[in-house]
Formats: structure tokens, sequence, C-alpha cells
């Protein structure tokens, strides 16, 4: 069973739906990254949390650590939120290497 | 502006003719990270170092070296490149770690081993 779980792996919508990208984990975590991968390759961090929640724009991240569970939630979607979204947890024996989910691979139509 | 550099962005060679990939940060990170990506795998870490001289292997460490002289640049060195090693690597840079710091990404290099 993979440490980091995200659901779904593939997600279509259309534009000015809610999105919601889950994340589960099985090991204590000292902060858990939400990073989107652009279809050219490049990887940009979006959030970095702890507890509770972070919104920036349209993003909202969200994490629940009794539950070690994390959701990533994108509000009026619009093609170009189109992407690989990718979890990873900073775990607490992790000897500062990142455990990373497989990905979800999201597809906004206009 | 604050970046990790990549280069080359992409790279096609022979199978043995040795390599290296340069990444260099310009936001004096103590931590700084090379991940291959491969379709269906992820992402693997291959190396990470915690400071200037101080390296270690990740995941996937096999047929590859690093070095960290200066704080800045973390180069990856294929010694003598196989077509396993065809992949998307990114390397990465943190103030410290993983312990609740956030993470820059270069663009990325993908490197076809023929």
């Amino acid at each position: 069973k993979n440490e980091v779980e995200q659901s779904p792996q593939n997600l279509t919508a259309q534009e000015g739906e809610f999105i919601t990208i889950n994340c589960s984990y099985s090991v204590g975590i000292s902060a858990l990254h939400w990073l989107q991968q652009h279809p050219g390759g490049g990887i940009v961090s979006l959030f970095m949390l702890s507890s509770g929640k972070k919104k920036h724009g349209r993003l909202i991240a969200t994490i629940n650590i009794q539950e070690k569970h994390s959701s990533l939630h994108i509000t009026a979607s619009h093609p170009r939120d189109s992407a690989v979204y990718i979890c990873a947890v900073a775990a607490m024996d992790s000897n500062y290497q990142l455990i990373w989910g497989a990905g979800t691979k999201l597809i906004i139509k206009p | 502006e604050a970046q990790v550099t990549q280069n080359p962005r992409y790279l096609i060679t022979v199978t043995g003719k040795k390599l290296t990939v340069t990444c260099s940060q310009n936001m004096n990170h103590e931590y700084m990270s090379w991940y291959r990506q491969d379709p269906g795998l992820g992402l693997r870490q291959i190396y990470y170092s915690m400071n200037v001289e101080v390296t270690d292997k990740g995941d996937v460490p096999e047929g590859y070296k690093v070095s960290r002289k200066e704080k800045r640049n973390f180069p990856l060195i294929l010694e003598s490149p196989s077509p396993n090693q065809t992949s998307l690597y990114f390397c990465a840079s943190s103030p410290h770690g993983g312990q609740g710091d956030g993470y820059t990404f270069g663009s990325g290099t993908r490197l076809t081993v023929v």
C-alpha cells in the first residue's frame, strides 16, 4: 500500500465546476505539500500545510491531521487549471525526504 | 528573481557518454535535491544535500553521482548513462528541507539515452 494516495487519478470537468482532489497518507507528517505540474513539465509549489486551511485565489487547501487527509479545491475552474496536481508529505521520520503521491491529472473543458 | 536554474532543458546522448546536469539556486537555500519522474511512477528522489559537502542517497541513487562544493550549485553526474536513465529530471531547493519548508523546483531536464 502506498504511503500517500491521491484520488481521483484522472478528472475531467467543465469550465466553472468546483473541483476537489483528495490526498490520504498513512505516516506521521510535519507538513503536506500541494504542487502543480503544467503540461510542459514545470512544477510549481501551491501550498504547504501543517494544519487547517489555506487559500490562494481560487485554490483552497485543507488538512485534517487526525484523519490524515487533505483536499485541494478549485473554485470556478478554468481550462488553464488543466494540469497534474501532486500531493507530497514530509514524513516525521523521513530524514528530509518527501513522500510523493502519484498525481491527479485534471482536464477542464471549455 | 528567486529561482532554481537547471541546464540543459533537453538532452539526447548515447550510452556510456558521461554527462552533467547543472542545478543552481539563488536563494541561499541549504537543502537541495534531485528527482526523476517516470510515467506511472511519480517523482523519486535520487540524491539530496542538507548543506555544503553534505550529500545523501535518496530512493534511486544507482548510476548517479552528485557534489555540493558550494551552496548554490548541486550538479547531477551520470558517469556512464544507460537507456534506463531516460527520464525527466528535476532539481529542487528548500531553506532547510522537508520539515515545514516550501520547495522551489527547476524547470526540468528531459534526458534521452540511446
